[in-house]
């Protein structure tokens, strides 16, 4: 219930293309998502954030996708670049408790 | 300042010795955590503290301690580790337990 999954575990696209992380939930308590961006050797940034009230946010090349029904939210990175390559965590939260994060995707965008 | 600082930023220690962890914040946030974190792996969460009280201790082992002497310091205290405890240590603030959390760069803890 607690778990949150996610999907690629490993994703190579091409620069200038658009790369797709997809994450599902269980717990429907959740009412917080926050994606993070881990370079090597660097602790989590946060990137982007969406409540369940909300279907989509747009931060620059950056837009997470709400689904509330199918419990499943995503992050597109459009006009991926070289500098984007990271390891990228979806994470949920409700109030008051303990962020779940999913295991990681590791992005690489090649020229 | 939107900062969360932790020193050192590496650490080679034996199983018989004793260090500390540090981490400080100054954007008056009022909860403050300590995280995990394995190769290729999520952060794990270790200790949250809420307005200077420890309100998570997610079963770690003793030999990690917990400290937050005020709202902007936050130590870990360590002693007798294993080698597998070997793992990049993440501090984090928040405005409080609701909102979303900043992370410091870490320490790269190695247990020889």
């Amino acid at each position: 219930q607690q778990q949150v999954k996610q999907s690629p575990q490993s994703l190579i696209v091409q620069k200038g293309g658009i790369s797709i992380i997809n994450c599902a939930y269980e717990n429907t308590a959740f009412d917080y998502f926050p994606w993070y961006q881990q370079f090597p050797g660097k602790g989590p940034a946060l990137l982007i954030a969406i409540r369940p009230d909300v279907s989509e946010k747009k931060e620059g090349r950056f837009t997470i996708s709400f689904n509330k029904s199918a419990k499943q939210f995503s992050l597109h990175i459009m006009d991926s670049q070289p500098g984007d390559s990271a390891t990228y965590f979806c994470a949920a939260k409700t109030s008051y408790d303990k962020v779940i994060f999913g295991p990681g995707t590791s992005l690489s965008v090649i020229p | 300042d939107t900062e969360v600082t932790q020193t050192p930023k590496h650490l080679v220690m034996g199983m018989t010795n004793k260090k500390s962890l540090k981490c400080e914040q100054h954007m008056g946030h009022r909860a403050m955590y300590w995280y995990k974190q394995k190769a290729k792996k999520p952060p794990e969460l270790m200790f949250v503290y809420s307005y200077e009280k420890l309100s998570i201790n997610e079963s770690v082992p003793s030999r990690f301690s917990p400290e937050c002497p005020n709202s902007s310091l936050l130590n870990l205290h360590l002693h007798a580790l294993q080698p597998e405890d070997s793992a990049l240590y993440l501090c984090a603030s928040s405005q409080d337990l609701r909102t979303e959390a900043f992370f410091g760069q870490g320490t790269r803890l190695t247990v020889v």
